[in-house]
Formats: C-alpha cells, structure tokens, sequence
C-alpha cells in the first residue's frame, strides 16, 4: 500500500520567504509528526496531531513554525521569513495511534534557504 | 531531561562477523524505545522495539536488542553482518509517562565490510 508522501522533495527559497511543506500520511493512521534533521544529527521533534489537533506542539523552534491538519489526514508545515539555519530535511511520520507504536516515516523535503 | 546517546558514529565490521550498535538512554519514567534504519536517499525504517515484557527483542532483517533497565541501554545487534545493512541507524525513546515526544539519537553509520 502507499506509504507516507511529502511534498515538495526538495525546496529551494531566498532568505526571508514563506514556504509550505506538505505530508500525506498513510490512510487511517490518526497520529502524525513533524520532524527536522540537520546533517549529521538524527531526527529533532517539532509537532504531533492526533487527528485535527496540536496535541503537542513543543518542539516548534519559534513562531515563525506552524503547522495544520485541518482534516484529521493531510498536514502542512508552514515557515515564515525563513532563515538560512532552517535549511534541514522535514520528515514527516504517521502511525495507527500514538504511544507505543512505531511511526511510518516519508521521504522527506529538503529544505535550502539561500 | 530526556536524551538518546549514540556513543559511535561509525561502526564497521567484516561480513558475517557479529554486530552491535550501542544505544544508551536517559528518561524520567519508562521508556519505549526504538530502532530505526535509513538507508541512502530513503526514509527512516521501523526495525524493532521495545515497550514491556521480554527484554530481549526480535526485529526485521534478523536483528534484535537487548533492553537493560540497570544500564539505561538498549544496544542494537545480529549474529552474522551482511553487506546489505550498511546504513545509518538511530535509536529512539519515548518516556511514557511524559509528553508525545520521541527523541532520536545522532545516529550510528554502519559499514559491513566484505
């Protein structure tokens, strides 16, 4: 079956722009997270959704991140004015529920801010 | 505060030859843990995990972990390399009395060498 999808896969921008990255996660999974890896670091958390919500948005470096999942299924990352260190590959995962389970992660959008 | 440590950044070993990727892990409460594989230009791949029970855990590929209360580790391991699980891998934790957050290690880049 299909698997977690992002879109774009990779994201060119100038200092200062607005972009937004897309996650389409596996159809039914109710739990999904945002991720950010810089080189050579593992996976630093931004968000979780259960369903519609923000269950947990502590991870968000500032308020220039947001993210939405209007519909309890596809989720957008949005970043203002972006900043050349928020150049990383954005991962996003879903899984069935939260907890215990292990998360189904997509491809990733790399991200360069020049 | 909750942290993953990934003491080698590298591990290399001859094909066929036993393997161990160590994975130490501070948390508050218990912990769920995890190991993911990311294999070059893909996403991160569920191997295996740990939530409660037997200590010793079986995953895909024929690899397993060893969850040790005492020590605070939870080290990554298969009998006999193959050439093909060359990778990068990262261990994970979730505390489950606290928050929706998994933490990541930095990641351990495995070369089996034939």
């Amino acid at each position: 079956g299909a698997g977690v999808s992002q879109t774009p896969s990779n994201k060119v921008t100038e200092k200062g722009k607005y972009v937004e990255l897309r996650c389409d996660p596996i159809s039914g999974h109710t739990a999904l997270y945002w991720y950010r890896q810089s080189l050579g670091q593992g996976p630093e958390f931004l968000i979780y959704f259960q369903g519609t919500g923000a269950a947990d948005d502590s991870g968000l470096p500032n308020d220039r991140f947001f993210a939405v999942r209007p519909e309890g299924s596809v989720s957008t990352l949005k970043i203002q004015r972006t900043e050349r260190g928020d150049s990383a590959v954005y991962l996003c995962a879903s899984s069935p529920q939260r907890g215990n389970n292990e998360q189904f992660f997509g491809p990733g959008t790399r991200l360069t801010v020049l | 505060a909750q942290s993953v440590a990934q003491p080698e950044d590298q591990v290399n070993v001859a094909e066929g030859n036993p393997l161990t990727v160590k994975c130490t892990y501070s948390v508050s409460g218990n912990p769920y843990l995890f190991w993911y594989v990311q294999y070059p230009n893909r996403g991160l791949q569920f191997l295996l995990k740990y939530i409660t029970g037997d200590n010793l855990v079986k995953g895909s590929y024929g690899f397993e972990a060893e969850f040790n209360k005492s020590q605070t580790s939870f080290h990554l391991k298969k009998p006999s390399a193959l050439v093909s699980d060359s990778a990068l891998y990262f261990c994970a934790v979730r505390d489950m009395n606290t928050g929706n957050q998994f933490y990541f290690g930095t990641g351990t880049s495995l070369t089996v060498i034939p």
